[in-house]
C-alpha cells in the first residue's frame, strides 16, 4: 500500500527565514506533485517532478526529488507572509498514465511578520 | 475559459437522502477525477475516468457512483447519504499527454457537503 507522509504537519516561521518541508513515500513512483491550498480554497499546482534528481524552482519555493530515497523536499527561502498556506505533496500510483494520486496529510505553513 | 466548474458550492443533506454533484470542464481534457478532503487531511480519490464511457474506482469509492457520458461532464452520485460523507469534494481534470511537465491537475473550487 502506497503511503505518503509529510513533516512537519504544522510550521510557524518568521519572515525572512528558510525552511524545508519533507515528503516521504513508501513505494516506487515515477512522478511527484506539490500543491498549495489557501484556506477554504481549491488546490493550485506548484510543481511536477518527473525524474530522480529533478529540481524545480519558482520564486521562493524550490522542490526536489530523490526517487532512490523516496523523498521530496519543498524548500522555502526567505519566507514572506504571502506563502502562508497548506502545502500538499502527492505521488502517482498505479499506471502513471491514469494520473491517480495519493496525497500527504499536508503541511500548514504560517509565516509571521 | 471557465476551467473546471463544480456545482453546488454548498449543500446540506439529511441522512438517507441522495444527490448528484456536478462537474464540468471546458478544456477538452480526457482525464477527470473526484476527490474528497476531510478536515485537516489530504485528498482521497473516489473515482476517476480516462475518457467518455470509462470509469474506475479510486481509494474510497463506497457509497458513490459516477458516469461519464461526455468528455465534458463527470457527475458524482451519492446514494443514501451518511454522516461519514461529510466532506469537501473536489473535481479535477487533466489533458491526455505523455511524460511532460504539463501534467498538472486542474481543480474545481469544491463542494462543501454536510450530512446531518
Amino acid at each position: 500500500e502506497l503511503k505518503v507522509e509529510q513533516n512537519p504537519l504544522f510550521l510557524s516561521m518568521q519572515e525572512g527565514k528558510n525552511y524545508t518541508i519533507y515528503c516521504n513515500y513508501s513505494t516506487t513512483s515515477d512522478r511527484l506533485y506539490w500543491y498549495r491550498q489557501d484556506p477554504g480554497k481549491s488546490l493550485e499546482s506548484l510543481f511536477v517532478l518527473l525524474s530522480n534528481g529533478a529540481v524545480k524552482q519558482e520564486g521562493r519555493l524550490m522542490a526536489s526529488l530523490d526517487t532512490k530515497a523516496r523523498l521530496s523536499t519543498l524548500h522555502i527561502t526567505a519566507a514572506v507572509h504571502d506563502l502562508s498556506a497548506t502545502y500538499f505533496c502527492a505521488v502517482c500510483y498505479g499506471s502513471s498514465n491514469t494520473g491517480k494520486l495519493i496525497f500527504g496529510q499536508g503541511t500548514t505553513l504560517q509565516v509571521k511578520p | 475559459n471557465a476551467g473546471v466548474t463544480q456545482t453546488p458550492k454548498f449543500r446540506i443533506l439529511k441522512i438517507g437522502q441522495s444527490m448528484t454533484l456536478q462537474c464540468a470542464q471546458d478544456m477538452n481534457h480526457n482525464y477527470m477525477y473526484w476527490y474528497r478532503q476531510d478536515p485537516g487531511m489530504g485528498l482521497k480519490l473516489i473515482y476517476y475516468s480516462v475518457g467518455a464511457g470509462i470509469t474506475d474506482k479510486g481509494e474510497v469509492p463506497n457509497g458513490y457512483n459516477v458516469s461519464r457520458s461526455t468528455t465534458e461532464d463527470f457527475p458524482l452520485r451519492l446514494e443514501l447519504a451518511a454522516p461519514s460523507q461529510t466532506s469537501v469534494y473536489f473535481c479535477a481534470s487533466r489533458p491526455l499527454s505523455g511524460l511532460t511537465t504539463n501534467e498538472k491537475l486542474f481543480f474545481g473550487s469544491g463542494t462543501q457537503l454536510s450530512v446531518l
